[in-house]
């Protein structure tokens, strides 16, 4: 079936470095793409959204582009910090159809930040 | 502001036995999910609701039920509980469809 997965599982990067997450979906009917962080022990936090219709928005150190040819979705994080380590899950939700108000997640990737 | 609210936080069942996971939110949202976690896997959706009354499969629904009577409320059952059902279960709330959903903290259920 229609799936969003992830190409790493694992991110290693020294402090300050730039890091960029990527996400593959499969589901062309997906509109709608959300980028979620996970510390230990807690549920998901929301970072950034962007719709079908923008192929890049921006956050406070943090940029989402997304890439409808190839239906690639990536989270880069500038100035990457300690508190940044943590699991990143994308997720992806239609804006119609029978599915809406589906949201489907990738399977995460640990990034993990050394000082 | 409590948000999202999830209890109990740990369970330990026998197979067999059943129990109700309770969600509530206080953000007036229509949209309610709950998900299950299992290590190295990400969130895989249960059973969603996009309004007081209403309910949808997601993707793994098989062994559970859920009811939304009230918009405040979204309920997770498990009839008979199976090992397999031991994860990590999530539960989260959004204004609409495609807006920020908000998470709880998570139950952990263990069936032995």
């Amino acid at each position: 079936g229609e799936s969003v997965g992830l190409h790493l599982p694992t991110l290693s990067v020294q402090e300050g470095d730039n890091s960029i997450i990527n996400c593959a979906y499969s589901n062309s009917a997906s509109d709608y793409f959300i980028w979620y962080k996970q510390e230990s022990g807690k549920g998901p936090q929301f970072i950034i959204d962007i719709r079908s219709n923008m192929d890049k928005r921006q956050g406070q150190r943090v940029t989402v582009l997304l890439n409808k040819t190839v239906k690639h979705l990536s989270l880069q994080i500038a100035a990457t910090q300690p508190g940044d380590s943590a699991v990143y899950f994308c997720a992806e939700a239609s804006l119609g159809g029978t599915s809406y108000g589906k949201l489907t997640f990738g399977q995460g990737t640990i990034l993990t930040v050394h000082p | 502001n409590a948000g999202v609210t999830q209890t109990p936080k740990f369970r330990v069942l026998k197979t067999g036995q059943s129990m109700t996971l309770l969600c509530a939110q206080d953000m007036n949202h229509e949209y309610m999910y709950w998900y299950r976690q299992d290590p190295g896997m990400g969130l895989r959706l249960i059973h969603y609701s996009v309004g007081e009354g209403t309910t949808a499969k997601g993707e793994v629904p098989d062994g559970y039920n859920v009811s939304r009577l009230k918009k405040q409320n979204f309920l997770l059952g498990l009839e008979s509980a199976a090992p397999s059902q031991t994860s990590v279960y999530f539960c989260a709330s959004s204004y609409t469809g495609t807006a920020e959903a908000f998470f709880g903290q998570g139950t952990r259920l263990t069936v032995v």
